[in-house]
């Protein structure tokens, strides 16, 4: 059974500290993505990485920074934890979109996500 | 970034009824995917649909889309209270389509 885990279901931080959400799949998987999830704005994504030590910024990078130094393990990392980083964190791998056949953008598999409170 | 856009934003019915959603996105596609998410939980892929099909189904869903119109609809048929979740389409991200956009997603809710 495939499984993306998160490190912590809920997280409870203060403003300036410095926050790592830790995400890991076991299905050696390529590709890994963080989003996060707000009422009325759905899912956005904040960065992935198609490769160990490779990252590429998605919508919302600001404030964020990853790291992927096992094919494995994707962190995201909040340098310092402001309030309006309050959401909900959903980290998601899927295989590579293969280019040599041009072929479809693979399935994604979520873990359960991290609630994060920022006070 | 260009997403796609459920509608409507939140449907109620009853068991045994059937639940649509439609999805519109803005650019051309290699293929458009369903996910469900259950409150406050991670999102569960349903089905995938190719730019060349016109409709797939999967057990009690049917998913078509209409490449010229840039939409696809989600139809869940005899709709359980076990269905209520949040429902989301997603097209590639960026030229590597590696990543993906997600919409705000539709909320259902089928009562017993």
């Amino acid at each position: 059974d495939v499984k993306v885990t998160q490190s912590s279901r809920y997280l409870v931080k203060r403003t300036g500290e410095k926050v790592f959400l830790e995400c890991v799949q076991d299905m050696d998987h390529e590709n890994m993505f963080w989003y996060r999830q707000d009422p009325g704005l759905g899912l956005r994504l904040i960065y992935f990485s198609y490769d160990v030590k490779m990252k590429e910024k998605g919508d919302i990078p600001e404030g964020y920074s990853v790291s992927r130094e096992k094919k494995e393990r994707f962190s995201l990392i909040l340098e310092s934890a402001s309030t309006n980083q309050t959401s909900m964190y959903l980290c998601a791998s899927s295989l590579l979109r293969s280019r040599r056949t041009g072929g479809d953008s693979y399935e994604q598999y979520f873990g359960p996500g991290t609630r994060l409170t920022v006070t | 970034s260009q997403q796609g856009e459920e509608d409507p934003q939140a449907l109620s019915i009853q068991e045994g009824e059937n639940a649509t959603m439609n999805c519109s996105y803005k650019t051309s596609i290699n293929n458009l995917q369903w996910y469900r998410q259950n409150s406050g939980r991670g999102l569960v892929h349903l089905i995938l649909i190719r730019s060349n099909e016109r409709e797939k189904h999967s057990g009690r869903l049917r998913v078509t889309l209409d490449t010229s119109k840039k939409s696809s609809s989600l139809l869940i048929t005899a709709s359980r209270a076990a269905d209520t979740a949040s429902y989301f389409c997603a097209t590639a991200w960026g030229p590597s389509g590696y990543a993906l956009n997600f919409g705000k997603g539709t909320s259902l809710l089928v009562t017993p």
